[in-house]
């Protein structure tokens, strides 16, 4: 099964609009890690957000915030108020606590477009 | 600007030659990691440095070989290069190795085509 699951297809919010980006994950780590990477066209790699798997609330960092139900194994990433410069391909990863915990794994992406 | 340094930004060679990339970590990472990234594969895990060691190789082919240097930075030597060799491949640093919120920091890639 794959770890990491990211099954929307291209994906277009309205600037200004929220959306809401979805990533399911599969471990039987008790301990692990979440998180987001944008890659705009310009191919670099930028960290958006990170939640753990006994963080209590669910992550915020500015604009981004990370929706998390453990149960349901899913680490949706909610963009607020969207902006032109969000349009990149939005990756979830995870790194597990106690196997491979040196690698972070990605799912394939999803590609986000902002129409002004 | 990440604080990762990866050069050179483009590569391109022929089939069968070799190539180095090069890759110089934040001030005060001890752990590199190589990535490849292509179209049908997505982002692959090759290799983690810790500290001048060796500490987990992913999908990383025979023909490709890492290391990383006293000073830190690390280099990718791939080898005998195939088509399917093009990608985009980066390295990535983090302070530490094995926390599970151990951010990683990617550079801005080398883009290697094979032709």
């Amino acid at each position: 099964a794959q770890k990491i699951t990211q099954t929307q297809p291209g994906m277009f919010v309205q600037e200004k609009e929220a959306v809401t980006l979805d990533c399911t994950y599969d471990t039987s780590d008790p301990s692990y890690g979440l998180f987001w990477y944008k890659q705009p066209s310009s191919g670099e790699m930028i960290f958006l957000i990170y939640q753990g798997s006994y963080d209590q609330q669910n992550a915020t960092e500015g604009r981004y915030s990370l929706n998390f139900q453990k149960a349901r194994k899913s680490a949706n990433l909610v963009i607020s108020a969207s902006q032109l410069g969000d349009s990149a391909m939005y990756f979830c990863a995870m790194r597990e606590g106690q196997v491979d915990n040196s690698k972070l794994t990605f799912g394939k992406g999803i590609t986000l477009s902002v129409r002004p | 600007d990440s604080g990762v340094t990866q050069t050179p930004k483009h590569l391109i060679t022929a089939t069968g030659q070799r190539v180095t990339l090069r890759c110089s970590p934040r001030s005060g990472d001890l752990s590199v990691y190589w990535y490849q990234q292509s179209l049908d594969q997505g982002l692959q895990f090759l290799i983690h440095y810790y500290n001048g060691e060796e500490r987990a190789k992913g999908n990383i082919l025979e023909r490709f070989s890492a290391q990383q240097f006293p000073d830190l930075h690390s280099e990718l030597n791939l080898s005998s290069l195939e088509l399917g060799d093009s990608a985009l491949y980066f390295c990535a640093s983090s302070v530490g190795q094995i926390a599970t919120n151990e951010k990683l920091f990617f550079g801005s890639g080398t883009q290697l085509s094979v032709l």
